[in-house]
């Protein structure tokens, strides 16, 4: 099993270039998050799906768009890049129902850099 | 407003020192505290989930607790590979259906041999 896959894992964009960065698990999860983390703010949530279909905001997702047409994949999309979006991205996946041990799976991250 | 608090932000230890790790927590209805770890240009990877208070669970050379308000994560004899950043989390009880987690700032621990 892969887990949980990201692409790509690094990319430098331009101000007011678009991307889109994708997030893929294989085991079969139904809640999938997209989170940024930057230095002395931790993990914050930009948007999060609980099934197919479904998608919703978190607690920064201005300037962000996401998509979760099929169950395994979960998409980000940045419309038009600024420089306050340079930050390292992390996908995350849990199952609806854990056991006593349950956790999110997470990505390895995509390093995003906008200049 | 549900919000975490880890300390210190940074701590070094030598081989074989034991030490703990603080998470202090405000949440509506706690659901589940998440502790992780975190290697440098990884993602964080799973390392317990405690529900209620008195609960306790270990795992090698780390044990975590949860109190009404706090969790500790102690480092018994800690060697120089448990080096990492140490993040901590908190599901809320609005959050049941959504299964988000609401992360600490983390901390940075160096364990030299």
């Amino acid at each position: 099993n892969a887990g949980v896959t990201q692409t790509p894992k690094f990319r430098v964009l331009k101000t007011g270039q678009s991307m889109t960065l994708l997030c893929a698990q294989d085991m079969n999860h139904e809640y999938m998050y997209w989170y940024r983390q930057d230095p002395g703010m931790g993990l914050r949530l930009i948007h999060y799906s609980v099934g197919e279909g479904t998608t919703a905001k978190g607690e920064v997702p201005d300037g962000y768009n996401v998509s979760r047409l099929k169950k395994q994949n979960f998409l980000l999309g940045l419309e038009s890049a600024a420089p306050s979006q340079t930050s390292v991205y992390f996908c995350a996946s849990r199952l609806y129902r854990g056991g006593p041990n349950y956790g999110y799976t997470f990505g390895s991250g995509t390093r995003l850099t906008v200049v | 407003e549900d919000q975490v608090t880890q300390s210190p932000e940074a701590l070094r230890l030598q081989e074989g020192e034991s030490s703990s790790l603080n998470c202090s927590y405000t949440v509506s209805g706690l659901r589940g505290l998440f502790w992780y770890r975190q290697d440098p240009g990884k993602g964080p990877e799973f390392l317990f989930t405690l529900y209620s208070a008195g609960e306790e669970k270990e795992k090698e050379r780390l044990k975590a607790t949860l109190t009404k308000k706090e969790s500790f994560l102690h480092i018994t004899a800690p060697k120089p590979e448990d080096s990492a950043t140490y993040l901590c989390a908190v599901q809320a009880g609005g959050s049941s259906n959504t299964g988000k987690l609401i992360f600490g700032q983390g901390t940075t621990l160096q364990v030299k041999p």
